[in-house]
This record gives C-alpha cells, sequence and structure tokens, in this order.
C-alpha cells in the first residue's frame, strides 16, 4: 500500500527565511505533485513533477523529485507572509492520488 | 481554463439524513474523483466518478453510504446517506483532463469544496 509522509507537519518561520519541506513515499512512482490549500479553500496546483530529477520553480518556491530516493522536497527561499498555508504533495498516476499528511505552513512577520 | 462549482458550499444537517452535493464542470473533462477531508487532515479519495457506469469505490467507502452519479461529463454528485456526526468534513470534487483545462492530462483540479456539519 502506498503512503506518502510529509515532514514537518507544522512549520512556523520568520520572513526572510529558507526552509524544506519533505515528502517521501513508500513505493515506486514517478509522478509527484505539489498542492496548496489555504484556509477554507481549495486545492491549487503548484507543481507537477514527471520524472526523475525533475525541478520546477515558481517565485520562492522550488520543488524537486528523486525517484530513487522516493523524495520530493518543496523549497521556500525567503519566505513571506503570504505563503501561509498548508501545502501537500501528492503521489500516484493521474486517476489516483495518494495525498501526503499535509505540511502547515505559517510565516511571521 | 475548466472552473469546477459545488453546490451546496455547506450545510448543517441532523443526523440520519442524506445530502446530495453537486459538482458540475464548466467543460468536459476525462475523469471526476470525490475526495473528504477530515478538520485539519490530508484527502481521501472516496471513488472515482465513472460516467455512466457505477462508481469505483476505494476501500472504507461503500455505495449504499456513498452513492455517486455522473450522467455525462461534466456533472458529477455524491450523496452522503443516513449521516452521523462522523461524516463532517470537507468533500472536495476534482477532474481531470478535457480539452479546456488549464491542467490537460497532467494534474487533477479541484472543487471548492463542501463543508458538512452533522449534528
Amino acid at each position: 500500500e502506498l503512503k506518502v509522509e510529509q515532514n514537518p507537519l507544522f512549520l512556523s518561520m520568520q520572513e526572510g527565511k529558507n526552509y524544506t519541506i519533505y515528502c517521501n513515499y513508500s513505493t515506486t512512482s514517478d509522478r509527484l505533485y505539489w498542492y496548496r490549500q489555504d484556509p477554507g479553500k481549495s486545492l491549487e496546483s503548484l507543481f507537477v513533477l514527471l520524472s526523475n530529477g525533475a525541478v520546477k520553480q515558481e517565485g520562492r518556491l522550488m520543488a524537486s523529485l528523486d525517484t530513487k530516493a522516493r523524495l520530493s522536497t518543496l523549497h521556500i527561499t525567503a519566505a513571506v507572509h503570504d505563503l501561509s498555508a498548508t501545502y501537500f504533495c501528492a503521489v500516484g498516476t493521474i486517476y489516483k492520488y495518494i495525498f501526503g499528511t499535509g505540511t502547515r505552513l505559517k510565516v511571521l512577520a | 481554463s475548466a472552473v469546477i462549482s459545488q453546490k451546496p458550499s455547506r450545510d448543517i444537517c441532523q443526523r440520519g439524513t442524506s445530502l446530495t452535493i453537486q459538482c458540475q464542470v464548466d467543460s468536459q473533462v476525462t475523469m471526476m474523483f470525490w475526495y473528504r477531508q477530515q478538520p485539519g487532515q490530508s484527502l481521501t479519495l472516496i471513488a472515482t466518478a465513472n460516467q455512466g457506469s457505477e462508481a469505483t469505490y476505494e476501500s472504507g467507502f461503500v455505495i449504499d453510504k456513498f452513492p455517486i452519479s455522473r450522467p455525462n461529463l461534466t456533472f458529477s454528485t455524491l450523496t452522503v446517506s443516513n449521516m452521523s456526526p462522523e461524516d463532517s468534513s470537507i468533500y472536495l470534487c476534482s477532474a481531470v483532463g478535457g480539452p479546456n483545462t488549464k491542467s490537460s492530462y497532467n494534474e487533477q483540479f479541484f472543487g471548492p469544496g463542501t463543508r458538512l456539519t452533522v449534528l
């Protein structure tokens, strides 16, 4: 059974700092997705990583995928308050996602 | 890009009753899915809504409790039957693919969710 774990579960960080969220999964997958969810809102797609070594960047967020290690990272550079949200990774095929536990990020001014 | 809407956005229901949630996509999509997200938790796939046939349910979810319909390529419903307080959750619809979707066939995109409270 595919399991997807994220850490940390909660992250409180100061504006301007850098940090990384980790997503580990238990069985082989060549696709990984990152989503953002604001409180009371739906999920917004951030990144789709489709192959080993894939790296994508958007603004202060950069995601990477290592399929051999079964690990994806979401790196936050120079955090700003607007990045406060819950971040989920999801693994699997396009027809069946298994979501990670989520990382609740709070960026303090 | 395609947009998903859900109705109702929220509801408060009594134990033992049923609620039907509607999911409408503004263009044709290949696949539609229903998820449950309990407060402060991750998302769990309930089922894949198949157009013109019975939904495919994940382990722990059954048709009698969560009947699903998908009469066409843009619409699906999820019914939460004989509700109990444990059914209090956010229910989200998602979809994949279709010529007018931003994501094409690479990712699922999600509706705004229905927040259900069962008393």
